[in-house]
C-alpha cells in the first residue's frame, strides 16, 4: 500500500465551482499535512497546513483533516484558471515533523 | 525576503561524470532538505540538515551522492560518478524551525538533472 495516495486526475471543474482534491495516507500517527500546489515546471509552493481535525480555512481553500479516517482534502472555492495546477499532499512521516512523504499528485484543470 | 534558490537550473552530463547542485536556503533558516523527483514518480526526501549537521540522511540513494553544508549557510548535493537513474528534479526546500508540528518548508526551483 502506498504511503499518500491521491487520485491523479484530471480533475476539470468549470470556472466558479468548487473544486475538491482528496488525500489519504498510510501511517496512522502522522500528525502534521500539507497541500502544495505544483505549476508545470516550477517548484511546489506551499498553500495550507493542517494538523488539528477539522476545517482550515484561507481565503479560497479549505483544508479538512480526519485522522481517524486517515483523509485530509482541500477545497478550492471560486476555481479560476490559475489554479489549473497539480496538487500535492504531503505528509508527515511517524513521529519525525520533519520528514514528509508526497504523494503522486492531482492534476486539476479549470474550465473558462 | 529572497526565496531558496538553486544553481544551475538544468544540467545535462553524461554517464560517469560528476555533477554539484547548489542550494541557498532563506536567510535564517537552519533547516535545508534535499528532494528528488524522478521521472513520473513523486517528490522523494534524501536527507535533512539542521544547521551544518545531517539530521537525516536516510533517503540518500547510494554513497555516490554526497551533501555538505558547511558552514550551516548554502549547501551542494555532488553526484559521483553520474548513472543514467540519476536523472530528475532535484528540489531543496528550507524552514525555519525543525521538530515542531507544521514545519513548513519552503521548495526551491529546482535543478533538472539530464544524465546521457
Amino acid at each position: 500500500q502506498k504511503e499518500v495516495e491521491q487520485n491523479s486526475g484530471p480533475l476539470s471543474v468549470p470556472e466558479g465551482a468548487i473544486a475538491s482534491l482528496n488525500c489519504t495516507y498510510s501511517d496512522r500517527v502522522s500528525q502534521s499535512f500539507f497541500w502544495y500546489r505544483q505549476y508545470s515546471g516550477k517548484s511546489p509552493e506551499l498553500i495550507m497546513s493542517i494538523y488539528s481535525n477539522g476545517d482550515k480555512e484561507d481565503g479560497r481553500f479549505t483544508a479538512q483533516l480526519n485522522k481517524a479516517s486517515q483523509y485530509v482534502s482541500l477545497l478550492i472555492r471560486d476555481s479560476q484558471p490559475s489554479d489549473s495546477a497539480t496538487y500535492l499532499c504531503a505528509v508527515n512521516i511517524g513521529t519525525s515533523y520533519d520528514k514528509v512523504i508526497f504523494g503522486p499528485g492531482t492534476s486539476l484543470s479549470v474550465i473558462p | 525576503e529572497a526565496g531558496v534558490t538553486q544553481f544551475p537550473s538544468h544540467s545535462v552530463i553524461e554517464k560517469g561524470q560528476t555533477v554539484t547542485l547548489r542550494c541557498d536556503p532563506i536567510s535564517g533558516h537552519d533547516n535545508l532538505y534535499w528532494y528528488r523527483r524522478v521521472m513520473g514518480k513523486e517528490i522523494k526526501f534524501l536527507l535533512h540538515f539542521v544547521k551544518e549537521s545531517k539530521q537525516d540522511e536516510s533517503g540518500m540513494p547510494n554513497n555516490r551522492f554526497l551533501a555538505e553544508r558547511t558552514g550551516g549557510t548554502y549547501s551542494t548535493l555532488k553526484v559521483q560518478p553520474a548513472e543514467l537513474e540519476d536523472s530528475g528534479v532535484y528540489f531543496c526546500a528550507s524552514s525555519q524551525r525543525s521538530g515542531v508540528f507544521l514545519n513548513e518548508q519552503f521548495f526551491g526551483p529546482g535543478t533538472r538533472l539530464t544524465v546521457l
